[in-house]
């Protein structure tokens, strides 16, 4: 199994809710990734875990809030979000080493 | 910082034709350089990477990539194209030191193959 899950494909969201993104892998990587993907631009790093543990907060505002409960599961939890956070969203993983990263197809998010 | 550069936005080729698809980085120490393909409303999937060895690096469906020092450049290229190789391409590198699992892509470039 070489793929990465994510639900749900399609969300969107008022500025009041609070929301949850989820990703699966079953490859036994130990790493994981957020990826912020505006329209025709190209993947912007949000975060990493390593072991389970946050190794990378690229400076994304705290209305974006990572968990990794497993080393299969990585969610993000949206609170309080704004219109301009409307993208795609891709989870990715790979061993630590970080040499090749496998994707998900994404979440689209739209933020009204 | 490391960073790399992909001076074309789209990139036409008639199926059968070789394609090129270029990229350029600029890096502090050994680069560590990526190629990523993304179809639409899909994620990124992986091509092939250069770490260190040979210039000349294989990848997958028929892509390979030419690591080139002098002119930091590592373009990517098919012999003959595919209609199915129209895509969006990602050249990417990899961070320094405890930033090594931060990948940063270029611009992209979008590739059409006619039939």
């Amino acid at each position: 199994d070489t793929e990465v899950t994510q639900t749900p494909k399609h969300l969107v969201m008022g500025m009041t809710n609070k929301k949850s993104l989820k990703c699966e892998q079953h490859m036994g990587h130990r790493a994981m990734y957020w990826y912020k993907q505006k329209a025709k631009k190209p993947p912007e790093l949000m975060f990493v875990y390593s072991y389970e543990k946050l190794s990378i907060n690229e400076s994304v505002p705290s209305r974006f809030s990572p968990e990794c409960p497993n080393s299969s599961l990585l969610n993000l939890h949206l609170h309080a979000l704004q219109p301009e956070d409307s993208a795609l969203y891709l989870c990715a993983s790979s061993q630590v080493t970080a040499e090749k990263l496998f994707f998900g197809s994404g979440t689209q998010l739209s933020v009204l | 910082a490391q960073s790399v550069a992909q001076p074309e936005d789209q990139v036409k080729v008639a199926e059968g034709n070789p394609l090129t698809v270029k990229c350029t980085y600029s890096v502090s120490g050994n680069p560590y350089l990526f190629w990523y393909v993304q179809y639409p409303n899909r994620g990124l999937q992986f091509l092939l990477k250069y770490i260190t060895g040979d210039n000349l690096v294989k990848g997958s469906y028929g892509f390979e990539a030419e690591f080139n020092k002098s002119q930091t450049s590592f373009h990517l290229k098919k012999p003959s194209a595919l209609v199915s190789d129209s895509a969006l391409y990602f050249c990417a590198v990899r961070g320094l030191n405890t930033g090594f699992q931060k990948l940063v892509f270029g611009t992209g470039t979008r590739l059409l193959v006619s039939p």
